[in-house]
């Protein structure tokens, strides 16, 4: 099992450009969380997966959009990007509620 | 509101010495409390959480809910123990509060 994976490992864009980041869970998980990580800071919760539907939101604006699919894979879509959403962005997966969450090794995005 | 304070950025040891990482929260129900730790180049893992009460590479972490702390220790550090720390919090199994909410990281270096 090669634990939760996420693609692209880097990527740049432009402001204004949106783009779509990508998550496997571990084999066996069925929940997806997505977190943001700015330069020397804590990881940030955007948003969890669960069943396909978004079960919690954290703090951040509509431009921030997620999908989960039938196989429990997880799509993170950010529109109209701004500098500011430079930062890594982390993919947690887990099973059940009181579940340990695994995370990802992240993706890099960059912002011009 | 739900926070996690870990007070020191940086914190440097010598290999041997007993090494203390601190951690303040601030919930207003019952809490899960993790200590998560990355490696270089590697990914943010799991390292100990209260409910187990073991101890992982030596270090141990006790749920204080009077001060509201939780504070990673292990009496005799190791080079290999030089990492970035993060303490991480969840609202308690039962509620709708799935989240982990993390502190900003301390970075630990073990010196020879």
């Amino acid at each position: 099992d090669a634990g939760v994976t996420q693609s692209p490992t880097h990527l740049i864009k432009t402001r204004g450009q949106q783009v779509t980041l990508r998550c496997s869970p571990k084999s066996g998980h069925d929940t997806v969380s997505w977190y943001q990580q700015a330069l020397g800071q804590g990881p940030q919760f955007i948003f969890q997966y669960y069943e396909e539907e978004e079960r919690q939101r954290g703090n951040f604006p509509d431009r921030f959009s997620g999908h989960q699919f039938p196989n429990y894979s997880s799509e993170l879509n950010v529109n109209a990007l701004l500098l500011g959403d430079s930062a890594l962005y982390l993919c947690a997966s887990n099973w059940g509620r009181a579940d340990t969450q695994y995370f990802g090794p992240g993706t890099r995005l960059t912002v011009l | 509101a739900q926070r996690v304070t870990q007070p020191e950025k940086l914190l440097s040891v010598f290999k041997g010495a007993p090494v203390e990482l601190k951690c303040n929260y601030s919930y207003s129900g019952s809490p899960e409390l993790f200590w998560y730790v990355q490696y270089s180049r590697q990914r943010l893992q799991l390292l100990l959480r209260h409910i187990s009460r073991e101890s992982i590479k030596g270090f141990t972490a006790d749920l204080n809910k009077g001060e509201t702390s939780f504070h990673l220790k292990k009496p005799f550090a190791q080079e290999e123990d030089s990492a970035m720390y993060y303490c991480a919090l969840r609202g308690a199994s039962g509620g709708s509060n799935y989240k982990l909410t993390f502190g900003k990281g301390t970075l630990l270096t073990v010196n020879p």
